[in-house]
């Protein structure tokens, strides 16, 4: 089981806009530790898609933007395009684990 | 261009150590940390530690009693050590670079090796 919660898929049509929550607790978001963001296509490695709450790495489109409030955080995707189908994972840190990098569950995005 | 890639063994009996390495290629292996993680076949991501360049280590706390983590910069390679293996610590391992930009670093990872699928079975 995950620390970090997420919804098991989500879905949307071409151009329309999807959102990816992420819930934590005290001891990791709401600790004010920074949220990231993977995308996972098919049989490849993680690739950073947001970095300390809502930063795009280089390279990286803005139809990718994240936000972060309280325990919880939020990854959305505008403009949805067939290549964005993949699994999308956001990932903390945890002070109660003796400081531990902890992922959420991960989410599968199906573009319609 | 700086790459990571992960070698070792591809299947591992039950009880005994599994042991991978990561090589650094393309750049240096100091001032970041490096990360282990796995993900089972067909499940999500599992941090399984870090280590520093200096040495200095983080396990999870669910598998600090199994894990060993160490590195050898004059070669650009750490390695990972998990005892006693089981079916459930099948999976693809991944090793990473801890993310800094800027003269900033997060808890986050941007350079990753492709995997490596270690099969627990006899």
């Amino acid at each position: 089981q995950s620390v970090l919660t997420q919804p098991p898929s989500v879905s949307g049509a071409p151009g329309q806009r999807v959102t990816i929550s992420c819930t934590g607790s005290s001891s990791d978001i709401g600790a004010g530790y920074d949220v990231h963001w993977y995308q996972q296509l098919p049989g490849t490695a993680p690739k950073l898609l947001i970095y300390g709450n809502g930063n795009r790495p280089s390279g990286v489109p803005d139809r990718f933007s994240g936000s972060k409030s309280g325990t919880s955080a939020s990854l959305a995707i505008t403009g949805l395009q067939a290549e964005d189908e993949a699994d999308y994972y956001c990932q903390s840190y945890d002070s109660s684990l003796s400081g531990s990098v902890v992922f959420g569950g991960g989410t599968k995005l199906t573009v319609l | 261009q700086v790459q990571l890639q992960e070698s070792g063994p591809g299947l591992v009996k039950p009880s005994e150590t599994l042991s991978l390495t990561c090589t650094v290629s393309g750049g240096s292996i100091s001032s970041y940390y490096w990360s282990w993680i796995r993900q089972p076949p067909g499940k999500g991501l599992e941090w399984i530690a870090y280590i520093h360049y200096s040495g200095s280590t983080n396990y999870n706390p669910s598998l600090t009693s199994r894990v060993t983590l160490s590195v050898d910069t004059s070669k650009s390679q750490f390695s990972l050590r998990l005892r006693s293996v089981t079916a459930a610590d099948t999976a693809v391992y991944y090793c990473a670079r801890q993310h800094c930009i800027g003269g900033s670093c997060y808890w986050s990872f941007d350079l990753w090796g492709r995997g490596t699928l270690v099969t627990v079975s006899s």
